[in-house]
């Protein structure tokens, strides 16, 4: 298995230009995460989907968008990428199923620096 | 005041020492509560998880104290590679109601 994977693991934008992050996971997980990481403030969840078509906002959604066409991929969309989204961000997923805890399996993040 | 909060170190300890972190929590209505590591560079991992009666792993031990809102980590017998990011998480209600501190860093030096 594979676990959680992300691409690209870097990438450089200029102001107004967009992207798409994705995220993929081979452990048949029901949620799914996207955090951004900054020095000081910890990781912060962006938006977070509990299964296939549903997504929903977390505590910084602003400037993002989000879609989860299938179960197993999680895709994070800047429109107009803006220098305060330079940060590293973290897919995450973890199992509803009873017995299985609550641990969130992260991916191996994407470092975005927008100029 | 931050719904969790650590001391951000760093902590530099000589092998084979033991360490403590602590971690305050402000919501009272907390449930669950978690040790993850974090290598420099890397995704974060779950250690442990914290359970009321306390519980261990090896040469970790952590514990909570449900009344002051602090949970914290033991390590004995520290070991180079015990050197990371230690985050305090707490969940708050479901499954996507956790907050993540900001993390303690420790040094474990030769």
């Amino acid at each position: 298995n594979a676990g959680v994977t992300q691409t690209p693991k870097f990438r450089v934008l200029k102001t107004g230009q967009s992207m798409t992050l994705l995220c993929a996971q081979d452990m048949n997980h029901e949620y799914m995460y996207w955090y951004r990481q900054d020095p000081g403030m910890g990781l912060r969840l962006i938006h977070y989907s509990v299964g296939e078509g549903t997504t929903a906002k977390g505590e910084v959604p602003d400037g993002y968008n989000v879609s989860r066409l299938k179960k197993q991929n999680f895709l994070l969309g800047l429109e107009s990428a803006a220098p305060s989204q330079t940060s590293v961000y973290f897919c995450a997923s973890s199992s509803l199923k009873q017995g299985a805890g609550y641990e969130q399996y992260f991916g191996p993040g994407t470092r975005l620096t927008v100029t | 005041r931050k719904e969790v909060e650590q001391d951000p170190g760093p902590f530099n300890v000589p092998e084979g020492a033991t360490v403590a972190f602590n971690c305050t929590y402000s919501n009272s209505a907390s449930q669950s509560f978690f040790w993850y590591r974090q290598d420099c560079r890397k995704e974060p991992k779950l250690l442990m998880s914290v359970y009321s009666s306390g519980n261990e792993d090896g040469r970790f031990t952590a514990q909570l104290n449900r009344a002051s809102q602090y949970i914290s980590l033991l390590i004995r017998d520290s070991k180079l590679s015990d050197s990371a990011t230690y985050l305090c998480v707490v969940k708050w209600g479901g499954y996507q109601k956790v907050t993540f501190g900001t993390g303690t860093k420790l040094q474990v030096i030769p």
